[in-house]
């Protein structure tokens, strides 16, 4: 069965833009969560939907938002954009119930300049 | 806040040595989950352990959860150099992630 699909792969964006992400989770699965992964700081969660609805949020500013359409399929948005936002960004999605493991995409690489 | 520390950061091995990363948590975890990534390339999902103690073994890794449920640890026997990658634990009752330890394997 097909993988997590995120797009674009690379993006590259100047400060004070705004980005949208794209992930569409393997299909059945109704969650998807979003990380941020930068050199050092490991994996941030920033949040996850469930059922088209936001079930958890991580410590980041109001400026990363998300939704997700009642095909599962999650979007992120990032608005004035800042030089700090340079960073891998994860989906990764899962059938929704703590007990199984997430299966990740292979992320979208955002470059601000 | 709840946190997940992973040590060490960095771990250079010889070819055929072995190899063990521990994650710590502040508070209890429902579970433990283990993930490697490989340089360049997305986290993939290992294993999951749920119950106090239990231990788990995937060829020439072991995993085991400690008793209190607040720690974990990977271990590798006899290193390959395929074994290359950061390796993280996470929770997924808490949605959060280890900082991960990077293991380079010299041949």
């Amino acid at each position: 069965k097909a993988g997590v699909t995120q797009t674009p792969r690379y993006l590259i964006k100047t400060r004070g833009q705004q980005v949208t992400l794209s992930c569409s989770p393997i299909s059945g699965h109704r969650s998807v969560s979003w990380y941020q992964q930068t050199p050092g700081q490991g994996l941030q969660f920033l949040f996850e939907y469930f059922s088209e609805t936001q079930r958890n949020k991580g410590n980041f500013p109001g400026r990363f938002s998300g939704r997700q359409f009642s095909n599962s399929r999650s979007e992120m948005n990032v608005s004035t954009l800042e030089l700090g936002d340079s960073a891998l960004y994860l989906c990764a999605s899962s059938l929704g119930w703590v007990d199984y493991g997430y299966t990740f995409g292979s992320g979208t690489r955002l470059t601000v300049v | 806040g709840q946190q997940v520390m992973q040590i060490p950061q960095y771990q250079h091995v010889q070819e055929g040595e072995d190899f063990t990363t521990y994650c710590n948590s502040s508070t209890t975890l429902s579970n433990i989950q283990w993930y490697k990534q490989r340089p360049g390339g997305h986290p993939v999902f290992l294993i999951q352990l749920v119950k106090s103690g239990e231990v788990k073994k995937q060829k020439r890794l072991t995993f085991q959860f400690g008793e209190a449920k607040k720690n974990s640890s990977l271990h590798i026997t006899a290193t390959q150099t395929t074994d290359v990658g950061t390796y993280f634990c996470g929770n997924t009752d808490k949605l959060i992630f280890g900082t991960g330890t990077r293991l380079q394997v010299f041949p």
